[in-house]
């Protein structure tokens, strides 16, 4: 498996309250991810980092902000969480300039209930 | 907009059989094809990923094909087992960003 880990694995909150989750990597990998996961709606992209510093927004990035101040973390936060929010969180990484092709590494994924 | 549906939805077979599960895309210029295994509760799994120069890609029993013209993806089990069983997913590559569909559910029946 590729270094990735996510913290915590398992959180449950209340609505209103703010939650962060981070990404943890060790590959040294350039491009970071954030997507959820539904049913019926396979995964979504939130926010992805193409650098330190350097982000962009994803399909369904409305409540959600990212920061990435190391190359290795890369942290989403959920400024005052909803239930519309409860999904299963998976963080992704990749370097399209160590190979021809741009392949995706996927995480063990954060299960977020939000109450 | 781009999407990316997968069909079937579910499937259930005994094994043994050979399978094909299919994957199709609005938008044809994408730059790869990945394909993914997702067990439940567990992340997800690389199996294959076919550049968008290629036709199509093997590992082992798995065979995924890719015909950009007709927004099409296949992938191909062939001798299926009880370990196969799992979601299958796959995605779409617009510059740096995959497009999921919503997976197939397989379940190999020994």
């Amino acid at each position: 498996d590729a270094g990735i880990t996510q913290s915590p694995r398992h959180k449950v909150t209340e609505t209103g309250t703010p939650v962060t989750l981070r990404c943890h990597q060790t590959e040294n990998h350039r491009y970071m991810y954030w997507y959820r996961q539904d049913p019926g709606h396979g995964l979504r992209l939130i926010h992805y980092s193409y650098g330190v510093k350097d982000t962009d927004k994803g399909e369904v990035s409305d409540g959600y902000s990212v920061s990435r101040s190391k190359t290795e973390d890369f942290l989403l936060t959920l400024e005052s969480a909803t239930s519309s929010q409860t999904s299963v969180y998976f963080c992704a990484i990749s370097d399209p300039d160590r190979s021809s092709y741009n392949e995706q590494f996927f995480g063990p994924g954060t299960r977020l209930t939000v109450l | 907009k781009q999407e990316v549906t997968q069909i079937p939805a579910a499937l259930s077979v005994p094994e043994g059989e050979n399978l094909v599960l299919n994957c199709s895309f609005t938008d044809s210029a994408i730059y790869n094809l990945q394909w993914f295994r997702q067990d439940p509760g567990k992340g997800l799994t690389s199996l294959l990923l076919i550049q968008s120069s290629q036709r199509e890609q093997t590992s082992g029993r798995l065979n995924a094909s890719l015909d950009k013209s007709s927004g099409r993806s296949t992938l191909y089990i062939a001798a299926s087992q009880p370990g196969d069983s799992a979601t299958y997913l796959c995605a779409a590559e617009y510059g740096n960003k995959l497009v999921f569909g919503a997976g197939t559910i397989l379940r190999v029946k020994s």
